[in-house]
């Protein structure tokens, strides 16, 4: 009954590759969110989305694209993927953007 | 768009002592601010938070202080215990349009000597 999920856990991929990842929240939260980490552990917000309203941080490539199928996913589309992308990558969710529910992470590597 | 600063960037305690860390924020709207707390390999999970019209909170070892005309906030840990040794993030609320949108301080990573 995990609350937040994503898959998949890791992803090893080549530089130029098209990749996705999953997120799933079964907390009926109106508001799912993309988070990337990098290697010095700082949080940047990729994007804000709910049944209304998609909300993209400026800095985002728009190699990177979210889609909601519905209000429990979220899934995070990347498009020619490059070294830079390496990093975690956190879904979460909210109940009108209070507290944030964050899945377990993806690990994303660009050889 | 809203700014979040969190100092120290490191924190390095001998178990038992406390430990503080401090936040400021720029966008007067923001109204929500949690501290959230990310051991290594782990997601990041909220452990305290605050809104507006609270001066201060407090949980067991855990509290938080929130100064709105500085727009300052801060987190203090008291009698730390080596599993406190995590990176604690903090983070402020704020509108944009018709969602909330937080936005982190860079984190500190609390190291608890044994």
């Amino acid at each position: 009954d995990t609350a937040v999920s994503q898959t998949p856990k890791y992803l090893v991929t080549q530089m130029g590759n098209d990749k996705s990842i999953k997120c799933e929240q079964n907390l009926g939260h109106d508001t799912m969110y993309w988070y990337k980490q990098d290697s010095k552990k700082f949080l940047k917000i990729m994007f804000s989305y709910n049944n209304k309203e998609l909300i993209i941080n400026e800095t985002v490539p728009n190699r990177f694209s979210p889609k909601s199928p519905d209000k429990a996913h979220l899934n995070l589309h990347i498009n020619s993927l490059e070294l830079g992308d390496s990093a975690v990558y956190f879904c979460a969710s909210s109940h009108s953007g209070e507290t944030q529910y964050f899945g377990p992470g993806t690990r994303l590597l660009v050889l | 768009g809203e700014n979040v600063e969190q100092h120290p960037s490191t924190l390095s305690v001998q178990e038992g002592d406390s430990a503080v860390i401090k936040c400021t924020y720029s966008d007067s709207a923001s109204n929500y601010f949690p501290w959230y707390k990310q051991e290594l390999g782990k997601r990041p999970q909220l452990i305290i938070d605050i809104r507006s019209n609270v001066g201060e909170k407090k949980d067991q070892r855990i509290a938080v202080t929130l100064n709105k005309t500085a727009k300052h906030f801060s987190l203090h840990i008291t009698e730390t215990q080596p599993e406190d040794s995590a990176v604690y993030f903090c983070a402020a609320m704020h509108a944009s349009g018709g969602s909330y949108i937080p936005t982190f301080g860079r984190g500190t990573s609390l190291i608890v000597h044994p």
